[in-house]
């Protein structure tokens, strides 16, 4: 069974500075997406960013980008000038292609200090 | 375009009564899927629905059923309610599945005494 897994179990950052959450999966698969997600307070699950397993290009959405090592199997999440808005846990996803069904890291809690 | 709705947003039930939750596609949105969140499990897949067909289904008991209807909205009961089944339940709509993103509903937080 796919498994992923994110070893920071809390981080902060200061404002304006760059973070990077990581995650790593595990799969024998090789047609698979991966997901960020953010869960603020409110509990709301919001999409973060994207990346499709056959693209070598790494997905970017404004501030934040990520770091796909596919032979590694390393998915990791950059935020860049954070800000106050960006604390949340963020939760890794994985979905094999073929399958509506997500498989979720157990997050990571992110504090930004003004 | 709407949210994905999800109702009640809260609830109190207690042991070995049964509760229905209910949840709202985003328009056009014909896949629904349906997972559990609680402190000590995490997030976990409980069941997808498309074209009123579940189409994949994890690994929890008989207890917990669903359906979806024509018009894409779905429901999914808990029967027998045991303590543990207290957890945030989240529904997730996509437009047709399989590669597609997935957008959550605020879910609906399930308490049971």
């Amino acid at each position: 069974a796919q498994t992923v897994t994110q070893s920071q179990p809390e981080m902060s950052v200061q404002e304006a500075e760059t973070v990077t959450l990581s995650c790593t999966y595990d799969t024998s698969e090789s047609d698979y997406y991966l997901f960020w997600y953010k869960q603020p307070p409110s509990r709301q699950m919001i999409l973060v960013i994207r990346q499709e397993a056959y693209k070598q290009q790494n997905a970017t959405e404004n501030r934040f980008s990520v770091n796909f090592q596919k032979a590694a199997k390393s998915f990791s999440l950059k935020i860049s000038d954070s800000q106050l808005g960006d604390a949340a846990m963020y939760f890794c996803a994985y979905q094999e292609g073929g399958s509506e069904k997500l498989v979720f890291g157990k997050g990571t809690k992110l504090t930004v200090n003004p | 375009k709407a949210g994905v709705t999800q109702t009640p947003r809260y609830l109190i039930k207690t042991r070995g009564q049964q509760v229905t939750l209910s949840c709202s596609p985003i328009s056009g949105h014909r896949s629904v899927s349906w997972y559990q969140q609680t402190p000590g499990q995490g997030l976990q897949f409980l069941f997808e629905y498309f074209s009123e067909t579940q189409r994949n289904k994890g690994n929890f008991p008989g207890r917990f059923s669903g359906r979806q209807f024509s018009n894409s909205r779905s429901e999914m009961n808990v029967s027998t309610l045991e303590l543990g089944d207290s957890a945030l339940y989240l529904c997730a709509s996509s437009l047709a599945g399989d590669r597609e993103t997935q957008y959550f509903g605020p879910g609906t937080r399930l308490l049971v005494l």
